[in-house]
């Protein structure tokens, strides 16, 4: 199974700051990485597929990068509704998988 | 706008089986180029594919699980279902269905069911 592993596991932000989060996958993935977004006590929501397509609905400050094995998650101007875990996941190869999540905190 | 949501019992003793059931509204688990997938997380673990059944009814199992795994489907009430046969503690986890779609060759996860936690005791 390809590893997907996500740094930082947390991180601290204030609202108004710009955050990356990074996932590596252990084999090429070409784009094919989403990312989640969860609350606590919520189910995860889309957010980014083919590691740069913002899903229907996401706001702009979103945004993904990346290719191979080397993928970034931006949220530029986080809003108080941004903090949450986050989740990447590889959809190159049989099973798909996920990241370990970072948790953004305040 | 698709909605799932997941049900069943939050207890199970080990060694016996885990049933759990997806109830689709807003669309049909049988049209559209859907897989109907079931995902877990395990205390203080990653996110993991259990599996899915597609619209036709053809079903795809992650082979790294332990416990056999079923995934079948009711159509006449739009629901899916899952059971893990022989549990074990290791099989505690929240439980979430999602609908997996495809595009441009790989494969994504949404929307998702709010997740049910389920217990497995000795």
């Amino acid at each position: 199974d390809i590893q997907m592993t996500q740094s930082p596991s947390s991180v601290s932000a204030s609202v108004g700051d710009r955050v990356t989060i990074t996932c590596r996958a252990s084999h090429h993935i070409v784009t094919w990485l989403a990312w989640y977004q969860q609350k606590p006590r919520q189910a995860p929501k889309l957010l980014i597929y083919a590691a740069s397509t913002l899903q229907s609905g996401v706001p702009s400050r979103f945004s993904g990068s990346g290719s191979g094995t080397d993928f970034t998650l931006t949220i530029s101007g986080l809003q108080p509704e941004d903090f949450a875990t986050y989740y990447c996941q590889q959809a190159n190869s049989f099973p798909p998988t996920f990241g370990q999540g970072t948790r953004l905190e305040i | 706008q698709v909605q799932l949501q997941e049900s069943g019992p939050g207890l199970v003793k080990s060694s016996q089986t885990l049933s759990l059931t997806c109830t689709v509204s807003g669309g049909s688990i049988s049209s559209g180029s859907y897989y109907w997938s079931w995902i877990r997380q395990r205390p203080g673990m990653r996110l993991e594919w259990i599996g899915y059944i597609s619209e036709s009814g053809s079903t795809r199992y992650n082979p790294s699980l332990k416990s056999p795994v079923t995934i079948s489907r009711d159509t006449s009430k739009n629901q899916f279902s899952l059971k893990l046969t022989s549990v074990t503690a290791a099989d505690t986890a929240v439980y979430y269905c999602a609908r997996r779609f495809c595009t441009g060759g790989s494969c994504y996860f949404d929307p998702w069911g709010q997740g049910t936690q389920v217990n497995v005791s000795s």
